[in-house]
């Protein structure tokens, strides 16, 4: 059975900073990784996926995510982050066969303090 | 307009009374979704239908009911809501072969 999970549960970090939020899964099977945030009070956008090609992703606000086959990893990065990234992260990875549900990380939440 | 919106956007109930909240997509997806939201928790699975026929159980599907009126439309009911149902809940559509769900933006529940 598919799992991911998110290493951190909580990251806080200094505006103009850079920063990682980790994620793993586990899989038997061919895989599509996401990234969601979810602002406060609001719901989840897309911040960036991974289907197939460059293992390096480009997302939404200056964050971009590796996929690493072999250490079954997905982290999202980001070098310089601003107080508005102030949110709650999530990993998410579906098989690429017919089901297709997301199974979903516990989140993080990442604190941006002046 | 929002491409999927759900009502009511909050709700306080209390304890035995049956609820209904309600999704409505204008994306043109057949697959939607419902989840629970908790600290700590993360998202939840409760009901999940790939077509209006198609309806099925997530992983906390008990005390909760669902009906798909038609494609745009899906709604979650707690036939006798309790405490611990209180949570954020979203509703989420995708369109297959992709897997890339979009969100409403949830209905706040409070059971009392």
């Amino acid at each position: 059975a598919q799992s991911v999970t998110q290493l951190d549960s909580q990251v806080p970090v200094f505006e103009e900073a850079p920063v990682e939020l980790r994620c793993n899964y586990s899989s038997s099977v061919s895989v599509y990784l996401f990234w969601y945030v979810q602002y406060p009070n609001q719901g989840l956008q897309l911040l960036l996926k991974y289907l197939s090609g460059s293992t390096l992703v480009k997302g939404i606000n200056g964050f971009e995510a590796e996929f690493n086959k072999s250490q079954t990893s997905f982290h999202l990065r980001k070098p310089s982050v601003h107080i508005s990234d102030t949110a709650e992260y999530f990993c998410a990875v579906s098989d690429a066969g017919n089901n297709r549900k997301l199974i979903w990380g516990l989140g993080t939440s990442l604190a941006v303090n002046p | 307009d929002a491409d999927v919106t759900q009502t009511p956007r909050n709700r306080i109930t209390k304890t035995g009374k049956r609820i209904m909240l309600e999704c409505s997509q204008t994306k043109g997806h057949d697959r939607m979704y419902w989840y629970r939201q908790d600290p700590g928790l993360g998202l939840r699975l409760i009901y999940y239908s790939f077509d209006v026929k198609d309806i099925n159980k997530g992983e906390i599907s008990d005390g909760y009911s669902v009906s798909r009126q038609a494609q745009a439309k899906f709604s979650l009911s707690l036939e006798s809501a309790i405490p611990n149902q209180t949570a954020l809940y979203f509703c989420a559509t995708s369109d297959p072969p992709l897997s890339e769900q979009y969100f409403g933006p949830g209905t706040r529940l409070t059971v009392t």
